[in-house]
């Protein structure tokens, strides 16, 4: 069974600052997706990354990237200039090939930004 | 194009009473999920369904059902109501059945809000 960890349960920046939040996952497996959800408190999961787990090239999404280390299992999030609407409860999840579609979710990581 | 909805908002019941939640997909798409947001227990996956069948099921009792309509829209039932079923429910589509190589991302409804009083 896969897991997926979030050891930061709450993290704050400041305005156009730019901060990391950190997930580390367990698989066998070697053929996976991972993601990136944000769900601000009006509480709908929205899609922010993904990143197929064959590419070696890390996704950029404008604003947001990831650093992939498929070796180390490890998939961060790093947000750039961050924006007051950028507050949410992040979650990273994972689907891999037994998965059968489920996605498998993290704790999730409170961001706050501040003016 | 409208997003996935899910209905209702919010639903208050007691113990032991059965609870319907529904959920209409993003036009286009067939498969449509269901995970449980309970309060410090994060998301856990419940149902998945595709092309009206029942796909693969999360570590939920049976009392936790579903199904698929025609139109692809579905139904989450729970009966016996417990405390513990007090959640947010959450439901996602995609498009048809996904191979790991597929890149196709589930996108999420609002949720319903059950408490159990």
């Amino acid at each position: 069974a896969q897991t997926v960890t979030q050891s930061q349960p709450e993290m704050s920046v400041q305005e156009a600052e730019t901060v990391t939040l950190s997930c580390t996952y367990d698989t066998s497996e070697n053929n996976y997706y991972l993601f990136w959800y944000k769900q601000p408190p009006s509480r709908q999961m929205i899609l922010v990354i993904r990143q197929e787990a064959y590419k070696q090239q890390n996704a950029t999404e404008n604003r947001f990237s990831v650093n992939f280390q498929k070796a180390a299992k490890s998939f961060s999030l790093k947000i750039s200039d961050s924006q007051l609407g950028d507050t949410a409860m992040y979650f990273c999840a994972f689907r891999g090939e037994t998965s059968g579609s489920r996605l498998t979710f993290g704790e999730g990581t409170q961001l706050t930004v501040n003016p | 194009e409208a997003g996935v909805t899910q209905s209702p908002t919010h639903l208050i019941k007691t113990r032991g009473q059965q609870a319907t939640l529904r959920c209409s997909p993003i036009s286009g798409h067939t498969s449509v999920y269901w995970y449980q947001q309970a309060l410090g227990l994060g998301l856990q996956f419940l149902l998945w369904y595709d092309e009206g069948e029942e796909r693969n099921r999360g570590n939920f009792p049976p009392r936790f059902s579903g199904r698929q309509f025609p139109n692809y829209s579905s139904e989450l039932n729970v009966n016996a109501l417990e405390l513990e079923d007090s959640a947010l429910y959450l439901c996602a589509s995609s498009l048809g059945e996904q191979s790991p190589y597929d890149n196709q991302p589930q996108h999420f409804g609002d949720g319903t809000r059950l408490s159990i009083l």
